[in-house]
């Protein structure tokens, strides 16, 4: 089987720094992947990692440990566009991503 | 953008009712996945199809099939429809292990 867990909920202010973090149990795992889903809208993709370390994409970056089950994502300069759900997934042998249940981040001016 | 198209937007259906939804991804992309999201559940995988095979299928009821036609585009049914069917139903093409391209979503309310 496989778990995923996350933080429910984040508040931070805008030009600050957040990680969000996730713990992950999962046969066969593959890879660790983190979405972003606007209210009303569908889930983006927005990183992906297999090995570990940190992975830097702009404002973005994601970080893996396979020996921990564990990643965060790392916001930086927050925006207020930012506020929206990240959802960290985890693919095991069948890649297909199981998803946690997001953690909703609001960022306050 | 996603190459994922997904009708209806938006439906309401009363309990014991039947639905179907449907999903096209861009031309070219045989691999189509299906999601349920509710608050309390979160993104929750139904069932994979690839090249008209239904490849891998989540821990749902019987009540949810699917299936895929020869030119990519997906069906998804749920019949007898319960009150908790209600949540938004995701459509995704996978160009890559894991990476996942999102429909708009059909959200179905079933009252």
């Amino acid at each position: 089987g496989q778990n995923i867990d996350q933080p429910t909920e984040m508040t931070a202010t805008e030009g600050a720094i957040v990680q969000i973090n996730c713990t992950y149990q999962t046969s066969g795992f593959n890879g660790l992947f983190w979405y972003q889903q606007h209210a009303g809208e569908a889930p983006t993709f927005l990183s992906y990692n297999v090995l570990d370390g940190l992975e830097e994409k702009g404002r973005f970056s994601s970080f893996l440990s396979r020996s921990k089950g564990y990643s965060y994502l790392l916001l930086k300069e927050l925006q207020m566009k930012d506020s929206a759900s990240y959802l960290c997934a985890a693919t095991g042998g069948s890649y297909i991503p199981t998803f946690g249940r997001g953690t909703s981040l609001i960022v306050h001016p | 953008k996603a190459g994922v198209t997904q009708t209806p937007r938006y439906l309401i259906k009363t309990r014991g009712q039947q639905v179907t939804l449907s999903c096209s991804p861009i031309s070219g992309h045989r691999s189509v996945s299906w999601y349920q999201q509710t608050p309390g559940q979160g993104l929750q995988f139904l069932f994979e199809y690839f090249s008209e095979t239904q490849r891998n299928k989540g821990n749902f009821p019987g009540r949810f099939s699917g299936r895929q036609f020869s030119n990519s585009r997906s069906e998804m049914n749920v019949s007898t429809l319960e009150l908790g069917d209600s949540a938004l139903y995701l459509c995704a093409r996978r160009d890559s292990p894991g990476e996942l391209f999102f429909g708009e979503g059909s959200r179905l309310t079933v009252l």
